[in-house]
């Protein structure tokens, strides 16, 4: 069975912090992975995509790392700022399947 | 305005009532999903639907039905509503070309 395991399931930083996000996967065979941002109350928007191909992606102070071999992918947050609290969800998509498996999302609280 | 609307926002309802909740879209996609977020669990997929004609039960379709009338609109349906599907539900489409699914404000439901 696809799963998408993340961790940790809460985080609280000062702002200014740097933080990581872990995801793990069983999805098979890959096709690609992202990471969603969803703040309180909203829809999840996509923040970056990884294909099998890619190691590193960044989207101004997110920047996602794959290692498609121990099927594990990292979010880190550079320079935290407020506006980061939310939820951060790894959604991995098998070859072949248009259904994402979704993972269930590392809260994440930045204090001032 | 938004790409993908929801109605409503939000809806409390009794025991053994149906309801329909409604999800439009004007990004032209072809494919469609209606998922549901309890706290502390991941996006789980109640229906989707690739074309007009394409209905898919996803992974927790019982006491759910949808209708997808044209291509921007995909409708959820609860027959007979129940208070453990209480949630917060989000229709969503995909871009076939860059797979990202866009998400829309979501409908908070509460059954009594």
């Amino acid at each position: 069975k696809n799963q998408v395991e993340q961790s940790p399931q809460s985080l609280i930083i000062l702002e200014g912090k740097n933080c990581t996000l872990q995801c793990n996967y069983t999805v098979s065979p890959f096709s690609n992975l992202r990471w969603y941002k969803q703040d309180t109350g909203r829809g999840p928007v996509s923040l970056t995509i990884m294909t099998f191909s890619e190691n590193t992606k960044s989207n101004g102070r997110y920047t996602a790392t794959l290692d498609a071999d121990t099927k594990q992918s990292s979010l880190h947050i550079t320079a935290s700022q407020l506006s980061d609290s939310a939820s951060y969800i790894c959604v991995v998509t098998s070859g072949g399947s248009y259904i994402p498996t979704f993972g269930r999302g590392t809260s994440l609280i930045v204090h001032p | 305005d938004a790409d993908v609307t929801q109605t409503p926002r939000n809806r409390i309802t009794k025991t053994g009532k149906r309801i329909m909740l409604e999800c439009s879209q004007t990004k032209g996609h072809d494919r469609m999903y209606w998922y549901r977020q309890d706290p502390g669990l991941g996006l789980r997929l109640i229906y989707y639907s690739f074309d007009v004609k394409d209905i898919n039960k996803g992974e927790i379709s019982d006491g759910y039905s949808v209708s997808r009338q044209a291509q921007a609109k995909f409708s959820l349906s609860l027959e007979s509503a129940i208070p453990n599907q209480t949630a917060l539900y989000f229709c969503a489409t995909k871009d076939r070309a860059d797979g990202a699914q866009y998400f829309g404000p979501g409908t908070r439901l509460l059954v009594l």
